[in-house]
């Protein structure tokens, strides 16, 4: 069965750079959401969409942006890369707006190293 | 959003049962209880959820006592490959999906 697929897996960038990540969802998924976690931590919400329009903002720096296009896929945009950005950054994608009535289905990220 | 409370690290054997406990206390009518896994570097994965009462699917069970306050996920005759973050969620379908802090479930031969 097709799962989450994000791009790329590893990047390096250093500090003050631009990143983009990008998520496609599980065809006919409708909701993505992105997650930032760090070495040891547990997942961060950042922020999600539904239907192409952002639904939920969580802890996402301003320096941070993303969108879900028309094709559903979704880019988490990040500017002025800080040493602190380092970690896996992850894409979940469900078929409803909001899923504690539905699993989200996780992809297996992007590990972001900056420095 | 109904607070969650897990046990922060738990240990356990091969072929025992391991019944990782969640409390939230102030869980809503609407709210529904809902179990992930995460390996190290892989992204979490549902594992079960329940409204009320038990729920049983080929990976766990999940025990939700009649007041709600709490919840048991229940791994029958674990593995090594079972080590991982459990995490406890808990929210109804307009709430924000949040991660608290994991069980982190160590399993030794």
């Amino acid at each position: 069965a097709a799962g989450v697929i994000q791009s790329p897996r590893h990047l390096i960038k250093e500090k003050r750079e631009t990143a983009t990540l990008k998520c496609y969802p599980i065809p006919r998924h409708d909701t993505v959401y992105w997650y930032q976690q760090g070495p040891g931590q547990d997942p961060q919400f950042l922020i999600s969409f539904y239907e192409k329009m952002q639904s939920d903002k969580g802890s996402i720096p301003d320096r941070f942006s993303a969108q879900q296009f028309s094709d559903y896929h979704s880019e988490l945009n990040m500017s002025s890369l800080e040493l602190g950005d380092s970690a896996l950054y992850f894409c979940a994608s469900s078929n409803q707006r909001s899923s504690y009535n539905s699993p989200l289905h996780f992809g297996n990220g992007t590990r972001l190293t900056v420095t | 959003l109904a607070k969650t409370t897990q046990p922060i690290s738990m240990d356990s054997y091969e072929g025992q049962e391991v019944n990782i406990t969640c409390s939230h206390n102030n869980i809503a009518t609407n709210d529904y209880i809902t179990w992930y896994q995460q390996f190290p570097s892989q992204g979490p994965r549902f594992i079960i959820q329940g409204y009320k009462t038990k729920v049983t699917n080929e990976v766990a069970s999940l025990f939700i006592p009649a007041d709600r306050k709490s919840s048991t996920l229940s791994l029958p005759r674990v593995s090594l490959s079972d080590t991982a973050v459990y995490y406890c969620l808990v929210g109804s379908r307009d709430d924000k999906i949040i991660f608290g802090k994991g069980t982190r479930l160590h399993i030794l031969p």
